[in-house]
Parts: structure tokens; C-alpha cells; sequence
């Protein structure tokens, strides 16, 4: 059965304390996995899509990296306005997104 | 408009009660979904609209469940007879084709409370 787990479901860091949030994942025949912030009251909002085993993808101070059985968002330096939900989802054998149930970031000045 | 828009934001209603929860997609977008997101819970997919095919409803959870998409633009999705257990925020996304692995764009969701 596909599956999406993220660990941990939640972490606490204070700003500038750097740390990596992890998507495991079983799918048959991988298609993409993709990273998602979301703020409280608001719909998830697209950072990345990967693609394959060993591709990498930064934007400021996150980076997503991806092997075959997880991913992982690295978080650098962090500061409060990243404080948010990141939801981590794949895509198998058809268009449908399997969602993991996401890790709560909380970065405290 | 510039991105999904979705109405209402917040629902309150009577258990029993029918609610129609509406979603405007990016100007373009041809493929449609619908996401169900419980608290602690992943997202779960409700119903997809690609184009004039006929849609996805694998992921609707029961026959008080449907949806419909007018000229392929606008969608509506509709609980008849509400539970409490259909409290959740409803997630509308699109996405320019469906196909592939192309980029979901959210809307903000409509927040639903069955008394």
C-alpha cells in the first residue's frame, strides 16, 4: 500500500538553529514528491517537486533533497516567519497525491 | 483571478443539513481536486475534474457526497444530510493540465462545522 510518513510532527528550534524535517515513503513507481508550506488558516502553498533519487532543490534557506525511500527539507539558519506546516506528498502511477499528515515547525525568536 | 479562490471560508450548520462549498480555479487550469484535511490528518482526496472527461469520484466517502464542474471552470461540491464527522476543512486545488506531475495550486479552504 502507498504510504506518506513525516517525522517529526512537530519541532520547536530557535531561530538561526538549523535542522532537517523527513518524508518516508512506499510507492510503487514514483512519479514525483512534492513539499508544501502551510500557515494556519491557509490553503498548503508549493515549494518543490523532485524527481528522482540524489536530486536536490533550494529556495532561501530550505533545501529538499530526495533518495529512493525518503526525503528530507533542510532548514538553515531559520527564522520565525518560517514557522508554518510542511506537508510532504507523492505522486505514483496516476495523478493522485498521497499525502503525508505534514510536521509543524515552530521557530521561536 | 490570480490564484484559486474558495467560498465560503467558514460554514457553520445544523447536522441533517445540505451545504454547497464552491471553488473558482486558476484562469487556464484544466484538472480540478477536491481534498478533504482533517486535524493531524493528511490531506484526503475527495474528487477529480480533468477537461469534459468524466471525473474521479474514488475518493468520495459516501453517496451524500458529490460535485460538479460547470463549463469547466467553476466546481461546487456538495454534502447533503451532514454528520459531524464531515467536519474538516475542504481544500480546493487546480492545475494547468492534470497530467504529469504538474504543480497543485491550493485555495484557502472552507472551514465546515456540523453542529
Amino acid at each position: 500500500e502507498d504510504q506518506v510518513t513525516q517525522s517529526p510532527e512537530a519541532l520547536r528550534l530557535q531561530e538561526g538553529e538549523s535542522s532537517s524535517l523527513n518524508c518516508s515513503y512506499t510507492v510503487s513507481g514514483l512519479r514525483g514528491l512534492f513539499w508544501y508550506r502551510q500557515d494556519p488558516g491557509k490553503g498548503p502553498e508549493f515549494l518543490f517537486t523532485l524527481y528522482s533519487a540524489g536530486e536536490e532543490k533550494e529556495k532561501e534557506r530550505l533545501k529538499a533533497t530526495l533518495t529512493k525511500k525518503e526525503s528530507f527539507l533542510h532548514i538553515t539558519a531559520p527564522k520565525p516567519e518560517d514557522s508554518a506546516t510542511y506537508l510532504c506528498a507523492v505522486q505514483a502511477s496516476n495523478y493522485q497525491l498521497i499525502w503525508g499528515a505534514g510536521t509543524k515547525l515552530i521557530i521561536k525568536p | 483571478g490570480a490564484g484559486v479562490s474558495q467560498s465560503p471560508s467558514n460554514k457553520v450548520t445544523e447536522k441533517g443539513k445540505d451545504v454547497e462549498l464552491r471553488c473558482d480555479p486558476i484562469s487556464g487550469h484544466t484538472a480540478l481536486y477536491w481534498y478533504r484535511q482533517s486535524l493531524g490528518q493528511g490531506l484526503e482526496f475527495l474528487i477529480y475534474f480533468q477537461g469534459n472527461s468524466a471525473p474521479d469520484k474514488s475518493g468520495l466517502p459516501s453517496d451524500r457526497f458529490s460535485a460538479e464542474r460547470t463549463g469547466g471552470s467553476v466546481s461546487t461540491l456538495t454534502i447533503q444530510r451532514t454528520q459531524q464527522e464531515d467536519s474538516a476543512v475542504y481544500l480546493c486545488a487546480s492545475s494547468s493540465s492534470g497530467h504529469g506531475t504538474d504543480t497543485q495550486y491550493f485555495g484557502p479552504g472552507t472551514r465546515l462545522t456540523v453542529l
